[in-house]
């Protein structure tokens, strides 16, 4: 299947830092990528919807100006976590769908572990 | 608001042995189904999926159900291995539209495979 690539798989920052995570698609090109949330022993969470060229769309209850997207091309979109605080340490997980249309099989990347302190 | 639920968190099966792990949900408007699996630390891996226009679809080793009627979900692991120990969930697609296509996802179990 295609692959989709996190970077870092791990990131540790102090608080009131930023951190940017990036999410790359190898070998193909997604006009849309998405970003998750997972807390432990908890689910994924949807946080945004990531369009290339145009600003990403936020699920309710994510704030925008804490959590920047950026998707500049075609196989990249970052997510930068801003002033980061302990309760935003989390697995962060992206993922990209190969075709445009829905209901169409989404890659995930391997998740980065954010570890605030 | 409407979500992907979950039956059990924990199934403990023994090595060898067949497997089924359920899910409900409640939004009658999704029409694209998923199985994935998640080892610890790692990001989902897909399973395998089902359309509703669908019953049944079989993989290598995995079976989905789907019941519109009762809006349930299932996944059968047939002979089962110490490799298939994992959290399987199960997700839907929004297919409201409004320019997010995001999945929603169940909230998992646990599959253990005892020797």
């Amino acid at each position: 299947g295609a692959v989709v690539s996190q970077h870092p798989s791990r990131v540790i920052c102090k608080s009131g830092t930023s951190v940017k995570i990036e999410c790359r698609s190898l070998d193909f090109q997604a006009t849309t990528m998405f970003w998750y949330r997972q807390f432990p022993k908890q689910s994924l969470m949807l946080m945004a919807t990531s369009n290339e060229g145009s600003k990403a769309t936020y699920e309710q209850g994510v704030e925008k100006d804490k959590f920047l997207i950026n998707h500049a091309s075609l196989t990249l979109s970052t997510l930068t976590v801003t002033s980061a605080h302990p309760e935003d340490s989390s697995f962060y997980i992206c993922s990209a769908k190969l075709g445009s249309t829905m209901n169409t099989e989404a890659f995930f990347g391997q998740g980065t572990r954010l570890t605030v302190v | 608001g409407e979500s992907v639920g979950l039956h059990l968190p924990t199934l403990s099966v023994q090595e060898g042995d067949n497997s089924i792990i359920n899910c409900a949900y409640s939004n009658s408007a999704s029409d694209y189904f998923i199985w994935y699996k998640q080892e610890s630390g790692k990001g989902p891996q897909f399973i395998i999926d089902i359309r509703s226009n669908m019953d049944k679809r079989q993989g290598q080793r995995v079976t989905v159900l789907l019941n519109k009627t009762v809006k349930h979900l299932s996944l059968q692991i047939a002979a089962t291995q110490p490799g298939d120990s994992a959290v399987y969930f199960c997700a839907e697609n929004l297919s409201s539209g409004g320019g997010a296509d995001g999945l929603t996802f169940g909230k998992g179990t646990h599959l253990i495979i005892q020797p």
